[in-house]
């Protein structure tokens, strides 16, 4: 199976400020690479997909980079909505696999 | 608005069962690749497994940690699926989300249910 390793697992920040989250996958994944918004007490919500594609509806602060083993997904300019978990998830190759979550806090 | 409605969580003891099922609306289920993924406490997201479309030959696909003990089928005609969970063990208490797969390359989870709590205790 393909792991997937975040850093940081967690980060303290203020509205405002530019936030980057990195994942690592144990293989090369090319671009098959996923990000997902958990807020407390939701659901999972799909920001970006194959590295670097907006879901619609999503804001445009978010942006995502990288490809083969390295990637990285950043918010330009914090909001509070934003904060809450983040997660990577590669589409490789079944089983699809995330990582363990990036919770951005207020600092 | 798409919407993913689950049901059947509960509290189960270990070895034993459950069904959860997932209603689907304002989406057109029947070419859809559906699937679940469950959120365990301390250790995050993991992936249950999925069923293709009719069109795709409605094939399952599992999880190691599962298979042969969980079951994914759907019906289409209620825009419902569904997941058997026998032989429950403590270690599958999570949160069970149903999802969406994109059927062709890049996959990714569309749409998420808002989930339902499945605790497996004695």
């Amino acid at each position: 199976d393909i792991q997937m390793t975040q850093s940081p697992s967690s980060l303290s920040a203020s509205v405002g400020d530019r936030v980057t989250i990195t994942c690592r996958a144990s293989q090369n994944i090319t671009d098959y690479l996923n990000w997902y918004q958990q807020r407390p007490g939701k659901a999972p919500k799909l920001l970006i997909y194959a590295t670097s594609s907006l879901q619609s509806g999503v804001p445009s602060r978010f942006s995502g980079s990288g490809s083969g083993t390295d990637f990285a997904l950043a918010i330009s300019s914090l909001q509070p909505e934003d904060f809450a978990t983040y997660f990577c998830q590669q589409s490789s190759r079944t089983p699809w696999t995330f990582g363990q979550g990036t919770k951005v806090e207020v600092k | 608005e798409v919407q993913l409605v689950e049901s059947g969580g509960g509290v189960v003891k270990p070895g034993g069962s459950l069904r959860l099922s997932c209603e689907v609306s304002e989406f057109t289920f029947s070419n859809a690749w559906m699937g679940w993924v469950r959120h365990v406490p301390g250790r995050g997201l993991e992936w249950v497994g999925r069923i293709k479309s009719l069109l795709d030959g409605k094939t399952t696909d599992y999880a190691a940690p599962v298979k042969g003990r969980f079951t994914i089928s759907r019906d289409d005609s209620k825009n419902t699926l569904y997941l058997q969970m026998n032989s429950l063990k403590p270690e599958d208490t999570a949160v069970y989300y149903c999802t969406t797969e994109r059927f062709r390359s890049p996959h990714y989870f569309g749409y998420w249910g808002q989930g339902t709590l499945v605790t497996v205790s004695s």
